[in-house]
Order: structure tokens, then sequence, then C-alpha cells
């Protein structure tokens, strides 16, 4: 069955990194985009980041809110995509998803998601 | 960024009901609006992409349609599993951006 995993969330400390995992089965990963989303407890959804896939030379790109702190990176060999994200505050509390990326215009929209880990940022 | 809002921010309906939820573009994003559902605790799900086209596996009671600024998901004859949040997103610009959701409830 085609799917995503994540793994890596956890409870951190502002300022402090932590990195995220996203795992790919059934489906040639090397391929897709590969998008990070996050939903703060009780709100919606938020796009972070993402990298494309090995047709568009695995380029990111990232929120304004996330620039500079969070880097996307990808492992295709291992059918693996990563969120290093560093110097993290409060607001980046929340339930962080990955999703397989459809190319639109300029953006991507999202068809296939993982489950969810929650990152909770506190000291 | 493209702003989307979504209304009604919330909506009451039954079992059988054809209920239709409304995304509206701060600019015009041609047809590249796409809509999710969520049910709590899971992670959303694609319903329907390029503003009209069913994605595989989805019931054909869901229906997209608009072009521009102005977009609606229609559910046709609401069933139990239907109660949940909708979100559309713009993936015109970048950055992607979604709506505030539709909570249905019953």
């Amino acid at each position: 069955e085609v799917h995503l995993v994540e793994s890596g969330g956890g409870l951190e400390q502002p300022g402090r990194s932590l990195r995220l995992s996203c795992t790919g089965s059934e489906f040639t990963f090397g391929d897709f985009a590969l998008s990070w989303l996050r939903q703060a407890p009780g709100k919606g959804l938020e796009y972070v980041g993402l990298i494309r896939g090995k047709g568009f030379d695995k380029t990111p790109d990232y929120a304004a809110s996330v620039m500079g702190r969070f880097i996307i990176s990808r492992d295709d060999s291992k059918d693996v995509a990563y969120l290093q994200m560093n110097s993290l505050r409060s607001d980046d509390t929340a339930i962080y998803f990955c999703a397989r990326g459809r190319r639109g215009l300029l953006a991507y929209y999202f068809d296939l998601w993982g489950q969810g880990t929650l990152v909770t940022v506190s000291s | 960024d493209i702003l989307m809002t979504q209304s009604p921010s919330s909506l009451s309906a039954s079992v059988g009901d054809r209920v239709t939820i409304t995304c509206r573009a701060s600019h015009s994003v041609s047809s590249w609006v796409a809509w999710y559902q969520q049910k709590p605790g899971k992670a959303p799900n694609l319903l329907i992409f390029q503003a009209s086209s069913l994605q595989s596996g989805v019931p054909s009671r869901f229906s997209g349609s608009g072009s521009g600024t102005d977009f609606t998901l229609t559910i046709s004859y609401l069933q139990p599993d239907d109660f949940a949040t909708y979100y559309c997103q713009q993936y015109s610009y970048f950055p992607s951006t979604f709506g505030q959701g539709t909570k249905l409830e019953i």
C-alpha cells in the first residue's frame, strides 16, 4: 500500500533543534515533490515547505515563517525526506505532516499524506 | 500571499442533505484549487483537485466547481461518514495557502 510515515517528533525547548523524517513506501519516491505542512492545536493547515523531485533538481522552497530556520532535504536512495528545524519557537508547536506533492501552476497540491507527528516546543 | 476565505466556518446538516461550502480567493487562481476532508486526529484527505477533478477513490457525491476567485464544494447526499472539517487550498501561487476550514456537524 502506498503511504508516508513521519517520525522524530517530541518535546523540545525553545532555541533547540529537532529533525523529522518522512519515509515513503510503494511508489517511486524520487519522482515526486515532498512537502511538510503543519497544524497548530485546534487550528488550520499551514504550508511549511517542499522539496521538488529529481525532475526539478530537488530544489526546496519555504514559507516565510520558517525561512532561515528550517531546512528540507531528501535521500532518495532511502526513500526519506527530512525537515531540520532549528531555533525552535513556541509557535512552531504543531502536528507536522509530510505529503506528496502534485504540481499545479507554481505550487503543489497534496494527494498522499502521512499520519503526522507532534512537535511541542516548550521550556 | 493569496488569502483563501471559506464560508461558512461551521455548518449543521442532516444525513441525506445537500450541502455547499464556498471558498473565495483574494486574487484569481484560475482553477488551481483543491479540497480536503479532515477528521479529528487524522491527516487531511484529498477530495478534489483542479477545482472540479474528483480524486481517485472519492465518492461521486462530492463535486467541485468554480474558477478565478470563487469556488464551491458540494456534497450531494450527506452520509454519516461525511461529518468532518473541509479545507480549500490554492496552488496557483507560491506559497500554497489554505482556507480556515469549514466544520460540518450533524
